[in-house]
């Protein structure tokens, strides 16, 4: 079945840099690649997503982008403030079976 | 509309006993999931159903029992609770064809 992988677990930086997670998955039929975030104690968000036929999506400060032949997908969060500090997890699915798998989240800190 | 609720939020266990998370969503989405996230952890899916009558195993199935008599509803049952079912467990649903997961609060659960 599907594995998602993704890196680094743990992120630390100032306000106004920029972060990157990244994450690789193992099937190549996965089409389907959202990003959620979980704030201390509250339930997962999306945040953004894509599918396999876009290789890179922007939303205000946040982009994702995708690489099919590497099997690997990147969040880019910019000029980050700290209530983005956050848990985020990449996601990966297959159109028929919908089912999502998680990767093991970044824990993100934006020190002011 | 009220989303995902999940019932109850909080629940304590002993070791062996049997108890059944409540979902219900009031979204008309066909596709629902169970997840448990372990403290510092992603999200492990345990079970899902892509409509009322079918369900399926996700990546940690063992100890759990679902069924989907309605649209609405999708209760998680666990048996004979052990300490390593301790979790954090969240009911999510989906209009399907890989579109965003709503999640539910969440429910604590611990086995003494």
């Amino acid at each position: 079945g599907e594995n998602v992988e993704q890196h680094p677990s743990t992120l630390s930086v100032q306000e106004g840099d920029s972060a990157v997670i990244k994450c690789t998955y193992s099937d190549s039929a996965s089409n389907y690649f959202p990003w959620y975030k979980q704030e201390l104690g509250k339930r997962p968000q999306l945040i953004i997503d894509i599918r396999s036929n876009v290789g890179e999506k922007k939303d205000q400060r946040i982009a994702v982008t995708l690489n099919k032949t590497a099997k690997h997908f990147s969040l880019h969060i910019t000029e980050t403030q700290p209530e983005d500090s956050a848990v985020y997890f990449c996601a990966a699915s297959k159109l028929r079976t919908d089912k999502l798998i998680f990767g093991t989240g970044t824990r993100l800190q934006v020190f002011p | 509309n009220a989303g995902v609720t999940q019932t109850p939020k909080f629940r304590i266990l002993k070791i062996g006993q049997s108890m059944t998370l409540q979902c219900t969503q009031d979204m008309n989405h066909n596709y629902m999931y169970w997840y448990r996230q372990d403290p510092g952890m992603g999200l492990k899916l345990i079970y899902y159903s892509v409509g009322a009558g079918i369900t399926d195993k996700g990546e940690v199935p063992n100890g759990y029992n679902v069924s989907r008599s309605t649209t609405e509803d999708f209760p998680l049952r666990l048996e004979l609770a052990a300490p390593s079912q301790t979790s954090v467990y969240f009911c999510a649903s989906s209009p399907g064809g890989t579109g965003e997961l709503f999640f539910g609060e969440g429910s604590r659960l611990t086995v003494l």
